[in-house]
């Protein structure tokens, strides 16, 4: 069974600032999906940027970037110039990609407090 | 275009109490999902719909909990009777394939139950 792990539970960080935030996972499949997730306050998850773990390069969606180790089974999350709005918990999530029903499998979150 | 929605957003009941959640996807959307999000944990797919049909309820508690998704668009999800550890969020999500690949779930505000 795959498992998503996150170990850091709170992060801070000032505006404008960098931050990045840490997941790894284990599986023994060699195709699948990762996916970060961000839960605002009022609690509609969204997606913020996915990876196929065929692809080596790493995904990148403006503020918002991941550094993809395969080897390591790593997936963290960059944001650049953080913004009072990322302020969330951050979902990290796996997918395989075999044939047949593919369930999203989460991590415990992380909680991102951007301050002024 | 309208997103996923869901009712009730609260609910408090006491144990042994029945209770309903429903949630109509973004419209088009074949896929549903239902999960269950226990305070501190990331999501847990409960049940996942293709259109009418269930894909996946392996872990679904189904002598308590019982989902269905008639004509292929609305659904419910019934716990009969509920217990202290059914406290937690329940969202619903929708995506608009069938589950394959790196597609968006997107996900409803979702339902708080207290269960006492």
């Amino acid at each position: 069974a795959q498992t998503v792990t996150q170990s850091q539970p709170e992060m801070s960080v000032q505006e404008a600032e960098t931050v990045t935030l840490s997941c790894t996972y284990d599986t023994s499949e060699s195709n699948y999906y990762l996916f970060w997730y961000k839960q605002p306050p009022s609690r509609q998850m969204i997606l913020v940027i996915r990876q196929e773990a065929y692809k080596q390069q790493n995904a990148t969606e403006n503020r918002f970037s991941v550094n993809f180790q395969k080897a390591a089974k790593s997936f963290s999350l960059k944001i650049s110039d953080s913004q009072l709005g990322d302020t969330a918990m951050y979902f990290c999530a796996f997918k395989t990609r075999n044939t047949g029903f593919q369930k999203l499998v989460f991590g415990t979150g992380t909680r991102l407090l951007v301050s002024p | 275009e309208a997103g996923v929605a869901q009712s009730p957003r609260y609910k408090i009941i006491e144990k042994r109490q029945s209770v309903a959640f429903w949630c109509n996807p973004i419209s088009g959307h074949a896929t549903l999902y239902w999960y269950q999000q226990i305070l501190g944990q990331g999501p847990k797919l409960l049940i996942q719909f293709q259109n009418n049909g269930v894909v996946d309820d392996s872990q679904l508690p189904k002598d308590r909990f019982s989902a269905e998704r008639l004509k292929g668009v609305d659904s419910t999800l019934k716990i009969q009777p509920a217990k202290l550890e059914d406290s937690a969020v329940y969202l619903c999500a929708s995506s608009d394939t069938s589950g394959e690949g790196t597609d968006t779930q997107y996900f409803g505000p979702g339902t708080r139950l207290t269960v006492l």
